[in-house]
């Protein structure tokens, strides 16, 4: 089956640690992307990859950091500097055509710090 | 930059009545218009999108919008929605030969019997 695989669904942080969320895609995607949805604002874009080795920051970067060492592989890691790190991470990919084509989406992480 | 805004947080509806989720955008380039659908916990899926072309654009579901350029509108319709259409839905733009893509603060669309 192809799709994008989000993994942990749920996730636990204490407070003042790096935790990494992981997201694979065997849809032979060049372009992934990292979104942080709360209540009532939306999503927002923390950061996307149109190629392998590079990526751009989105809106709200401060406090993340990604890696894109492989096409099928963009994994997000929320640092101690994010200051509200509590949210529901999604993360998608498209075929990366200058932006023309659907994004396809994770079923997403529930970040929780206690 | 780029935004996009919905101005309705919450639609409530009766069951086979008609709906119109509103969606403004701003932006100094040319852009992709799209509407997604999310339900409970789940990720997106994509309901239309419109290119260029023809305005009126017909997605799944029964879902259509039509593209306003002079007001920078892309509202989502349908003529008589079920109970299964109660969701969030979000526009979305993305900018022409890039792959950023922003989302809309989306709308509660709750449906009742």
């Amino acid at each position: 089956d192809g799709g994008i695989t989000q993994s942990p669904k749920y996730l636990f942080r204490k407070e003042g640690q790096n935790v990494t969320l992981s997201c694979e895609q065997n849809l032979n995607h060049d372009a992934m992307y990292w979104y942080r949805q709360d209540p009532g604002q939306g999503l927002r874009l923390i950061y996307y990859s149109q190629i392998v080795n590079d990526f751009q920051k989105g809106d709200i970067a401060e406090g993340y950091s990604v890696s894109r060492e492989k096409k099928e592989s963009f994994p997000l890691t929320v640092t101690s500097a994010q200051k509200n790190p509590t949210a529901f991470y999604l993360c998608a990919s498209s075929d990366g055509t200058g932006g023309s084509t659907e994004a396809f989406f994770g079923q997403g992480t529930r970040l929780t710090v206690v | 930059a780029q935004s996009v805004t919905q101005l309705d947080s919450q639609v409530p509806v009766f069951e086979e009545a008609p709906v119109e989720l509103r969606c403004n955008y701003s932006s100094s380039v040319s852009v992709y218009l799209f509407w997604y659908v999310q339900y409970p916990n789940q990720g997106l899926q994509l309901l239309l999108k419109y290119l260029s072309g023809s305005t009126l654009v017909k997605g799944i579901n029964g879902f259509e919008a039509e593209f306003n350029k002079s007001q920078t509108s892309f509202h989502l319709r349908k003529p008589s929605v079920h109970i299964s259409d109660t969701a969030e839905y979000f526009c979305a733009v993305s900018v022409l030969n890039t792959d950023k893509l922003i989302f809309g603060t989306g709308t509660r669309l709750q449906v009742f019997p």
